[in-house]
């Protein structure tokens, strides 16, 4: 059967660390992954996309690996802060478009 | 203006109740999706609207009803909820459907059914 699954629901880390949260889908053929973040009671905004033949895709702070052979991506925050707190979602994209569960982030100072 | 904007913000309404959720995007984008959140579930795909023609329905009950007067507009009609039905309804909309496009979420319409 199809699952996507995200390395854990909740993850704590300290203020300036980085953070690496994964994304590992099974029976999917993705030809593109998004990761989004979304805020208590908001709807999910997009961070970054990366396609099927990409191996890594970099924004500011975020970095996003994309492995086909694995079926897995890692999405990385770098110097991370209490305001990247929040839930992050990975979606695969192509035939369809689908969330994985999200892993709510908590940044301590 | 890069909002895709959702009225009402909150609704509660009875299981005989006939209600209408809107969302609007004056982007340019031509496709739509209506989404249904639980809490602390993701997000799940109920429609997808591609040039105002409907593409997916995610075999959701006949109780709600899309709509796409046009290109900006987009509407769910709910009639006869089931308390279980309560939850985030999220409006987004994307460049197009096929490819590779980010979409653009509304704040939502927060619906209790009961």
């Amino acid at each position: 059967s199809q699952k996507i699954e995200q390395n854990s629901e909740a993850l704590n880390i300290q203020e300036g660390k980085t953070a690496t949260l994964t994304c590992n889908y099974t029976n999917y053929s993705p030809a593109y992954l998004q990761w989004y973040r979304q805020d208590p009671g908001r709807g999910p905004v997009f961070l970054l996309l990366i396609r099927e033949n990409e191996k890594e895709k970099r924004k500011e702070r975020l970095k996003v690996t994309f492995d086909t052979t694995l079926k897995q991506s890692l999405f990385h925050i770098t110097a991370s802060q209490p305001a990247d707190s929040a839930t992050y979602l990975c979606a695969l994209g192509g035939q369809n478009f689908v969330f994985g569960p999200g892993t709510r982030l908590s940044v301590l100072p | 203006d890069t909002e895709v904007t959702q009225t009402p913000k909150h609704l509660v309404m009875g299981m005989t109740n006939k209600k209408s959720l809107k969302c609007e995007q004056h982007m340019g984008h031509r496709a739509m999706y209506w989404y249904k959140q639980k809490a602390k579930k993701p997000p799940e795909l109920m429609f997808v609207y591609s040039y105002e023609k409907l593409s997916i329905n995610e075999s959701v009950p006949s109780r709600f009803s899309p709509e796409c007067p046009n290109s900006s507009l987009l509407n769910l009609h709910l009639h006869a909820l089931q308390p279980e039905d309560s939850a985030l309804y999220l409006c987004a909309s994307s460049q197009r459907r096929a490819g590779y496009n980010e979409q653009f979420f509304g704040p939502g319409t927060r619906l209790t059914v009961l």
